[in-house]
């Protein structure tokens, strides 16, 4: 079966680092994605690793290990705003934005 | 604002309704992709369309029903549900050009089911 694992929920305060792990096992894998979603809100997409290493989009950074079928996201001097659920996705098929989804870490930021 | 628009945001409907829900996109995306999210669970694709075809059906139960009339809507035609169903049913879209495809969806804020 196909499986994304990640932590339930992770607790942090204002200006520190965060990083949320995934591990996968999928049947195909072609590229990493993160999602942000808050609550009543869509999933919004933050960032996509295809090869191995460090990809960085200013607060956030997305790193990938094909070896070790592992990724996390980075969240660096964190804000009230930045509470939410993220979700990590593996795209499966080459052709298309066909994405197998983890079941989500919630993110609660305080003072 | 994400470019697609779902309707209605809120559904409640009893097990013998016929209801549907609707998916506008306006981004000029070819890919257009039913999800169900349940509380405590993954998002779970249940349609994908690609230039209208309908290329995957995640074992979904023949109780719903999609449609896909052009490449900017997408609707879910819901019908003899059962409470399990209730959840919040997200569309997305994609622009999809083989090399240059990013992992990257844009989802509607969804629309909330409940089924009584």
């Amino acid at each position: 079966g196909q499986s994304l694992e990640q932590p339930s929920e992770v607790t942090a305060v204002e200006g520190a680092i965060v990083q949320i792990n995934c591990t996968y096992q999928t049947s195909g894998f072609y590229g990493l994605s993160w999602y942000q979603q808050h609550d009543g809100g869509a999933p919004t997409f933050l960032s996509y690793n295809a090869l191995d290493g460090l990809e960085e989009t200013g607060r956030f950074s997305s790193f990938l290990s094909r070896s070790d079928s592992y990724g996390y996201l980075l969240l660096q001097e964190l804000q009230m705003k930045d509470s939410a659920s993220y979700f990590c996705a593996v795209r499966d098929h080459k052709g298309f934005q066909k994405l197998v989804f983890g079941t989500g870490t919630r993110l609660l930021v305080s003072p | 604002e994400t470019g697609v628009t779902q309707t209605p945001r809120h559904l409640v409907m009893g097990m013998t309704n016929k209801k549907s829900l609707k998916c506008e996109q306006h981004l000029g995306h070819n890919a257009m992709y039913w999800y169900k999210q349940s509380a405590k669970k993954p998002l779970e694709l249940m349609f994908v369309y690609n230039f209208k075809e309908q290329t995957e059906n995640n074992s979904v139960p023949s109780r719903f029903s999609p449609e896909c009339p052009n490449s900017s809507h997408l609707f879910l035609h819901l019908h003899t549900l059962q409470p399990e169903d209730s959840a919040l049913y997200l569309c997305a879209s994609s622009q999809d050009a083989g090399a240059t495809v990013t992992g990257e969806l844009f989802f509607g804020e969804g629309s909330r089911l409940t089924v009584l």
